[in-house]
């Protein structure tokens, strides 16, 4: 149980394109997701909290004109990548959490993102 | 807000061994710490988590360790094998801080056969 699945696994995009990562929890419904951004050999990112039905709150430091997240269901959420650029590159995570399962995150595969 | 410090950042140990990765969190109000387990090119995967109210957790060959006094927690894996060569991650969670997880830097674990 508890599985959380994400797509696509891998991006490569052009400079100026938009790319939609999806996370979907595959087995559970959750009021909550949270995406990440993972850059090598360092730790997780926390770059926003999607809650089904309501905007996104953001950390501070991220642009949420640049980064839209829209959670439209118990089961998905999705986080648009604008006008990305090369210094977007990198692996992006979500995670969800149980609709009863309080404070624990099941994380998804995560998606690597490369502008060109 | 939280701080989460973890060590060592890199562990090598010879099959068979034991492994011991500690962290120290900043905020008393944290009252869950999971720990993650991931493999290169995957998204972390639980491996094992415990709440404020209990002091020690077992589930098979991992274990984890809270001591609220003093604000650390530690993870034990026995008898290590190749497969546990990972990256593992400590997390802290405050509800004072909305709920969030708040990760350690990371532990590169190398398991040497």
């Amino acid at each position: 149980g508890a599985v959380v699945s994400q797509h696509p696994s891998w991006v490569i995009c052009k400079s100026g394109t938009s790319v939609k990562i999806e996370c979907r929890s595959l087995d559970f419904q959750a009021t909550t997701m949270f995406w990440y951004r993972q850059f090598p050999k360092q730790s997780l990112m926390l770059m926003a909290t999607s809650n089904e039905g309501s905007k996104a709150t953001y950390e501070q430091g991220v642009e949420k004109d640049k980064f839209l997240i829209n959670h439209a269901s118990l089961t998905l959420s999705t986080l648009t990548v604008t006008s990305a650029h090369p210094e977007d590159s990198s692996f992006y995570i979500c995670s969800a959490r149980d609709l009863y399962g309080q404070e624990t995150q099941y994380f998804g595969p995560g998606t690597r993102l490369l502008v060109l | 807000g939280e701080n989460v410090e973890q060590h060592p950042s890199t562990l090598s140990v010879q099959e068979g061994d034991s492994a011991v990765i500690k962290c120290t969190y900043s905020d008393s109000a944290s009252n869950y710490f999971p720990w993650y387990k991931q493999e290169l090119g995957k998204g972390p995967q639980l491996i094992i988590d415990i709440r404020s109210n209990v002091g020690e957790k077992k589930d098979q060959r991992i274990a984890v360790t809270l001591n609220k006094t003093a604000k650390h927690f530690s993870l034990h894996i026995t008898e290590t094998q190749p497969e546990d060569s990972a990256v593992y991650f400590c997390a802290a969670v405050s509800r004072e801080y909305g709920n969030k997880l708040v990760f350690g830097a990371g532990t590169i674990l190398r398991v040497k056969s």
